[in-house]
């Protein structure tokens, strides 16, 4: 089976940075997925990592260890409009994404 | 804009009543996915479609019927549902199934509520 884990909820100030973890357990890794979702919206893609290390993308990067089950998404220069639930997604070879919980980050003034 | 529209954006409905969500991309994307979101889960994988061919029903009651006429259109028929099936539809779409490193893109959803 897959299982994947990530806090329910984060708070932080705005101009801060924050990192928001996922582990997982899988077989098959291919690949893992960050989402951005904003209440009553759909989910929009942010960041994609299938080797260890860091992927950065502006404000946002996205870490990945293989062997440890493990990735965190990092948000720098915190905005209000940061706010929202953030999705981690695995995916396996030959079958499809499996979401996590969602964390909801607040980002407070 | 995400090129995937679902309507409607808010149902209301009794449990005897049968209903359609509707989902349609413009992204020329081959797969397109039915997702259930309900408070505090994860995401729940309903149906798959690629290149309009079922692939994976996750064994989801058959009161929740899918169709899939082509590519750029995806249906979800709702029949005799049951309160707890009071969610967030969210239909996305893929280049192709299970294809490794692209992303699948998600409508706005469709907000059920069933009285």
């Amino acid at each position: 089976g897959q299982n994947i884990d990530q806090p329910t909820e984060m708070t932080a100030t705005e101009g801060a940075i924050v990192q928001i973890n996922c582990t997982y357990q899988t077989s098959g890794f291919n690949g893992l997925f960050w989402y951005q979702q904003h209440a009553g919206e759909a989910p929009t893609f942010l960041s994609y990592n299938v080797l260890d290390g860091l992927e950065e993308k502006g404000r946002f990067s996205s870490f990945l260890s293989r062997s440890k089950g493990y990735s965190y998404l990092l948000l720098k220069e915190l905005q209000m409009k940061d706010s929202a639930s953030y999705l981690c997604a695995v995916k396996n070879y030959g079958q499809n994404f499996v979401f996590g919980p969602g964390t909801r980050l607040s980002v407070l003034p | 804009e995400t090129g995937v529209t679902q309507t409607p954006r808010h149902l209301v409905m009794g449990m005897t009543n049968k209903k359609s969500l509707k989902c349609e991309q413009h992204l020329g994307h081959n797969a397109m996915y039915w997702y259930k979101q309900s408070a505090k889960k994860p995401l729940e994988l309903m149906f798959v479609y690629n290149f309009k061919e079922q692939t994976e029903n996750n064994s989801v009651p058959s009161r929740f019927s899918p169709e899939c006429p082509n590519s750029s259109h995806l249906f979800l028929h709702l029949h005799t549902l049951q309160p707890e099936d009071s969610a967030l539809y969210l239909c996305a779409s893929s280049q192709v199934y299970v294809s490794s490193n692209q992303p699948q893109h998600f409508g706005d959803g469709t907000r059920l509520s069933i009285l």
